[in-house]
């Protein structure tokens, strides 16, 4: 079945940028959307944005426009989300999330921690 | 915006109990709505999409109702294993209710 597997945790300091790295496995890279979702300590989950790794279009939440960049490299099968200028508030754990059309979030990566402390 | 409010935002049960967890959407969204589980520590898993349709794999004991909105995930009866936090999920903006933790009673 499906599997995402991410990338290891990161600490920062604030003003800095964060990559995750997402790899998709046993199943077609370019075939589902690839979503990123975050989650504070302690709190809920919140959806950053998507992009389809067929041509590299993405759509962000309008909280991180201008902010979050996500790509994709298909000879390797891997998506990334990068934010910059992080604040203490960016403290979270970052999951990646293949959709299945029409079925929501059916397959999640294992999540990556970033920390962000001066 | 659509705003998805989940309550209770805690509920306290026993194994066997049947366990109503219900989220309301700010505007109608048909049926655009997934049901997650999440345990500490790790990724939500997907039980529900489509207000209704059960994820391969899912026990049966688990049910999801509803359309425009208001929805509900049922429980019928509580499971050890079930003891965790439920996320809806408007599935067309992406956006999820705050939560609802179901703990030991």
């Amino acid at each position: 079945q499906a599997r995402l597997v991410q990338s290891g945790a990161e600490v920062k300091k604030p003003g800095a940028s964060v990559k995750v790295s997402c790899k998709a496995s046993e199943y077609r890279f370019t075939g589902f959307y690839l979503h990123w979702v975050r989650q504070a300590p302690g709190q809920g989950l919140e959806w950053m944005g998507w992009i389809n790794p067929d041509n590299g279009d993405t759509d962000f939440a309008q909280k991180f426009q201008g902010r979050v960049a996500m790509t994709r490299d298909t000879s390797i099968n891997t998506g990334y989300m990068e934010l910059t200028t992080l604040t203490s508030d960016d403290t979270a754990i970052y999951y990646c999330a293949r959709e299945c059309g029409g079925r929501a979030f059916d397959f999640w990566g294992q999540g990556t921690m970033v920390s962000v402390s001066s | 915006d659509i705003q998805m409010t989940q309550s209770p935002s805690t509920l306290s049960a026993s194994v066997g109990d049947r366990v109503t967890i219900t989220c309301r959407a700010s505007q109608r969204i048909s049926n655009w709505l997934a049901w997650y589980q999440q345990k500490p520590g790790k990724a939500p898993k997907l039980l529900i999409y489509r207000a209704s349709t059960l994820e391969s794999g899912v026990p049966s004991r688990f049910s999801g109702s509803g359309s425009g909105t208001e929805f509900t995930l049922t429980i019928s009866s509580l499971q050890p294993d079930d003891f965790a936090t439920y996320y809806c999920q408007h599935f067309n903006t992406h956006s999820f209710g705050q939560g609802t933790k179901v703990e030991i009673k």
